[in-house]
């Protein structure tokens, strides 16, 4: 099992350009979570996704859209891209039955730098 | 609000014992984590508390006490590969990691 993986690991985009970070798990898991980290700061959820066709905000999902169309790949997309974003992305996956998720597993992340 | 307190950096010396403490608040509790960060990579799973108590598992322990909002990790015998943050997060009402902003651990020879 490859986990969670990130693409690209790292990236420089211009103010006003677009991108789509990738994500796919190959663990079954039914919740993907999108997260930025910015230095010195806690994790901050983006948008997270319970299922395949579903997605949800979460704190900061402002200048971010998903989308979840198979279980396996969660991409995150950027739009109009601006300082305030630059940041480590992380994916993140875990497993629930209930409604109650387990443990998340993070892939190795996405360094944005936006000029 | 919800909130998570905890250290911003905390310096120890190989061999010893350190414990770097955690406090949230917030809206419901489902639960409490603790991850493991090294610099430049991913957090990776320490340790999973719901119940008042100690779990240990191996050089690290986790505490939790529901009634005050309160939780430590506890790594024995330190070593240098320990170097690392550590992240508190407690689940809320609506399943939602609320995540600190990390403790900085620095060992030292």
């Amino acid at each position: 099992n490859a986990g969670v993986t990130q693409t690209p690991k790292f990236r420089i985009l211009k103010i006003g350009q677009s991108m789509t970070l990738q994500c796919t798990q190959d663990m079954n898991h039914n919740y993907m979570y999108w997260y930025r980290q910015d230095p010195g700061m806690g994790l901050k959820l983006i948008y997270y996704s319970v299922g395949a066709g579903i997605t949800d905000k979460g704190e900061v999902p402002n200048g971010y859209n998903v989308s979840r169309s198979t279980t396996e790949d969660f991409p995150l997309r950027l739009e109009l891209a601006a300082p305030s974003q630059t940041s480590v992305y992380f994916c993140a996956s875990s497993y629930s039955t209930s409604g109650r998720p387990d443990t998340q597993y993070f892939g190795p992340g996405t360094r944005l730098t936006v000029l | 609000g919800q909130n998570i307190d905890q250290p911003t950096e905390m310096t120890a010396t190989e061999g010893a014992i350190v414990q770097i403490n955690c406090t949230y608040q917030t809206s419901g509790f489902n639960g409490l984590f603790w991850y493991q960060q090294h610099a430049g990579e991913a957090p990776t799973f320490l340790s999973y508390n719901v119940l008042d108590g100690l779990e240990e598992k191996g050089r690290f322990s986790s505490f939790l006490s529901r009634s005050k909002g309160y939780s430590y990790l506890l790594l024995k015998e330190l070593q240098m590969k320990d170097s690392a943050s550590y992240l508190c997060a407690a689940l809320d009402s609506n399943y939602q990691l609320i995540w600190g902003a990390g403790t900085k651990l620095i060992i030292k020879p």
